[in-house]
């Protein structure tokens, strides 16, 4: 069974730009969660998306927002970039909520 | 609101030795999951174990072994005979029955080992 793919695998993007990101679950899976990691801020929590759904949503900015598709594939958009927004973003999946979430290779994002 | 500590920022053993990494976290759920990943350079998580807090046995894989403790809200992480192929960051997560699929993570652990 394929893995979690996130597309695409780097990403460099100037101040005010916008950026969307892309995550493939594993094949069943119907969560699909994200997550921002940081030197300074550690690993923290964007949002769930289920079943199209948005289930929870972590302690961020509006700028940051998502989708999923019917295939349960998701998507995380991110508005007026700011230097502080470099970062790894991960995504990972999970049949059902509370279940072993499989994390994808994540994107790393560098805004100049 | 959840937390989890990860004390040890960096551990640095020789080839061989065994060594464990703490982890000590808080919740107000009665049912919650704890979870160990390990990074390796290339940044993907990889699962290692998750245990539900209903489930107090400790639990071997290998050259890997957890140990669970409600009463002092610990879920200690123990590599014996560590290789050099174990160097990486070590997460500790919880997720508990209240909040979803959010995982909050410790600051992780960077092992070293050194041949």
């Amino acid at each position: 069974k394929a893995g979690v793919t996130q597309t695409p695998r780097y990403l460099i993007k100037t101040r005010g730009q916008q950026v969307t990101l892309s995550c493939s679950p594993i094949s069943g899976h119907r969560s699909v969660s994200w997550y921002q990691q940081t030197p300074g801020q550690g690993l923290q929590f964007l949002f769930e998306y289920f079943s199209e759904t948005q289930r929870n949503k972590g302690n961020f900015p509006g700028r940051f927002s998502g989708r999923q598709f019917s295939n349960s594939r998701s998507e995380m958009n991110v508005s007026t970039l700011e230097l502080g927004d470099s970062a790894l973003y991960l995504c990972a999946s999970s049949f059902e909520s509370q279940e072993t979430q499989y994390f994808g290779p994540g994107t790393r994002l560098l805004v100049l | 609101a959840q937390k989890v500590t990860q004390a040890q920022t960096e551990i640095s053993v020789v080839e061989k030795e065994d060594v464990t990494l703490d982890c000590v976290y808080e919740t107000r759920d009665t049912t919650y999951y704890l979870f160990w990943y390990k990074q390796p350079p290339s940044g993907e998580l990889v699962f290692l174990i998750r245990r539900n807090s209903f489930d107090e046995q400790n639990e071997i894989s290998g050259r890997y072994s957890w140990n669970f403790q409600k009463s002092t809200s610990s879920f200690n992480f123990t590599i014996t005979a560590s290789q050099v192929v174990d160097s990486a960051v070590y997460f500790c997560a919880l997720s508990g029955n209240n909040a979803g699929n959010m995982l909050t993570f410790g600051g992780g652990t960077r092992l070293m080992v050194k041949p």
